[in-house]
């Protein structure tokens, strides 16, 4: 169990510019959440996948969002045309199973925090 | 629809000092509790969680935590603080048969500790 792993763990990008995120899971979890956290809040829930197939994307995940799992193993998640609203952590989980299995506990990578200038 | 309140943003206590952070919660039915903790610049860790049962659950790193249906609640506590606890903790709640995507999470409660 090597962990859920972020790249990368910061970007400074411009406003206006498109950035590109990428999780990992642990190998073995189907499914795979992302989060979005602002300073002084808890995560806020954006979409997550079971396998390759998106099941449910957040009302917080505008048009310029779009996130892929296209093998159901790693994930990206892609902002395009940057605004300063969207400065935060994004935070990426997985999990091996459904909720509320008490064996399926949710992992959490260590962020990728974004900065738009 | 749940909601989750911590009332506390930030606490101070003193190494060695018992701990306990407030979580309360708004769901008509049975909730699904969990606590987590946060270090900067880190992802967020499991340390507890309720599903059924005792009402007074047990974690990592010595916390514990106990519902009560009566008042709406899942507090935090440990009785003897130690310095590397100094983190984020967030109080979340899930409902019967969703999943992770609509477990709510608390604002958290920064807790400092003083050597």
């Amino acid at each position: 169990d090597t962990g859920v792993s972020q790249n990368p763990r910061h970007k400074i990008t411009k406003r206006g510019q498109n950035v590109t995120f990428r999780c990992d899971p642990i190998s073995e979890h189907n499914r795979l959440y992302w989060y979005r956290q602002t300073l002084g809040q808890g995560p806020e829930f954006l979409t997550y996948f079971q396998n390759e197939a998106q099941l449910e994307k957040s009302r917080l995940l505008s048009d310029r969002f779009s996130a892929e799992r296209p093998k159901g193993s790693f994930s990206t998640l892609e902002i395009q045309r940057t605004e300063q609203g969207d400065s935060a952590m994004y935070l990426c989980a997985s999990s091996p199973g459904t909720f509320p299995n008490n064996n399926s506990p949710l992992h959490f990578g260590n962020g990728t925090r974004l900065t738009v200038t | 629809a749940q909601s989750v309140t911590q009332p506390d943003i930030h606490i101070t206590v003193s190494e060695g000092a018992s701990l306990e952070l407030r979580c309360n919660y708004s769901y008509g039915a049975t909730p699904y509790l969990f606590w987590y903790v946060q270090s900067p610049g880190q992802g967020l860790q499991l340390l507890l969680k309720y599903f059924s049962g005792d009402t007074l659950v047990q974690g990592i790193k010595g916390f514990e935590a106990e519902f009560k249906r009566s008042q709406s609640s899942f507090n935090l506590r440990k009785p003897s603080v130690h310095w590397s606890d100094a983190a984020e903790y967030f109080c979340a709640v899930g409902t019967e048969k969703t999943s992770y995507d609509k477990v709510i999470f608390g604002p958290g409660t920064s807790l400092s500790v003083i050597p």
